[in-house]
């Protein structure tokens, strides 16, 4: 059965900390994972990875991808209070009709 | 570019009522999901369209849930007959291709 686990599940650091936030699969046929963030709203999207090794970067945010060991990660670098959410990462696999295998998501929340 | 649109974004129903939660995709979107998510729980998938078309709906309970996609308007999820365990968040995200969904911001239903 196709799975998708986040850990930890729940963290919790200082402002200006740098955490490192993990995301493993068993999926058949992967084709893409993607991460996205959730506040106390829908889920807003950050990154899409295809490709083994190749780093997304977006300001404090950044992500690669392992095919071979099949993880993630996603860094936050200089943590603010406005990081704080919940960080789920989903895995899309060829000819699932779409559908996107989602983890449980890790709660962060950053202290001042 | 309005986002995705979601209405009502809460809904209060007694048991054996009919739930009726809207979406309406991003413009030039024609793929529509839908997506369950129970406190402290990640995103459930449970049902994939296109305009006029159900694509996959492996994640919809076979009873009393039931959505569409018309080629006018916006797309519906309908629950018959709510039952507590009904009570969560639907997300209704869209897509102008297979992957990247963007979300709306969701409809909390709660059943008395």
């Amino acid at each position: 059965e196709d799975k998708v686990v986040q850990s930890p599940l729940s963290l919790v650091v200082h402002e200006g900390d740098t955490v490192t936030l993990n995301c493993s699969y068993e999926v058949t046929n992967f084709r893409s994972l993607l991460w996205y963030k959730q506040e106390k709203k829908a889920p807003t999207f950050l990154f899409m990875l295809t490709s083994s090794g190749i780093e997304k970067k977006s300001g404090r945010l950044s992500s690669i991808l392992d095919k071979k060991e099949l993880f993630s990660i996603l860094n936050i670098t200089a943590t603010q209070t406005g990081d704080s959410a919940v960080y789920l990462c989903a895995v899309e696999a060829m000819g699932s009709n779409y559908q996107l295998i989602w983890g449980a998501g890790t709660k962060l929340i950053i202290k001042p | 570019n309005a986002g995705v649109m979601q209405n009502p974004r809460h809904l209060v129903r007694r048991r054996g009522q009919e739930a009726r939660l809207r979406c309406s995709p991003m413009k030039g979107h024609s793929h529509v999901y839908w997506y369950r998510q129970l406190p402290e729980e990640g995103l459930k998938f449970m049902v994939y369209l296109q305009k006029e078309n159900i694509i996959d709906e492996s994640g919809m309970p076979k009873e009393r849930f039931s959505a569409e996609f018309p080629k006018e308007g916006p797309s519906i999820l309908r629950i018959q007959q709510v039952v507590r365990g009904d009570s969560a968040a639907y997300f209704c995200a869209s897509s102008p291709e297979r992957t990247k969904q963007f979300f709306g911001p969701g409809t909390r239903l709660t059943v008395l």
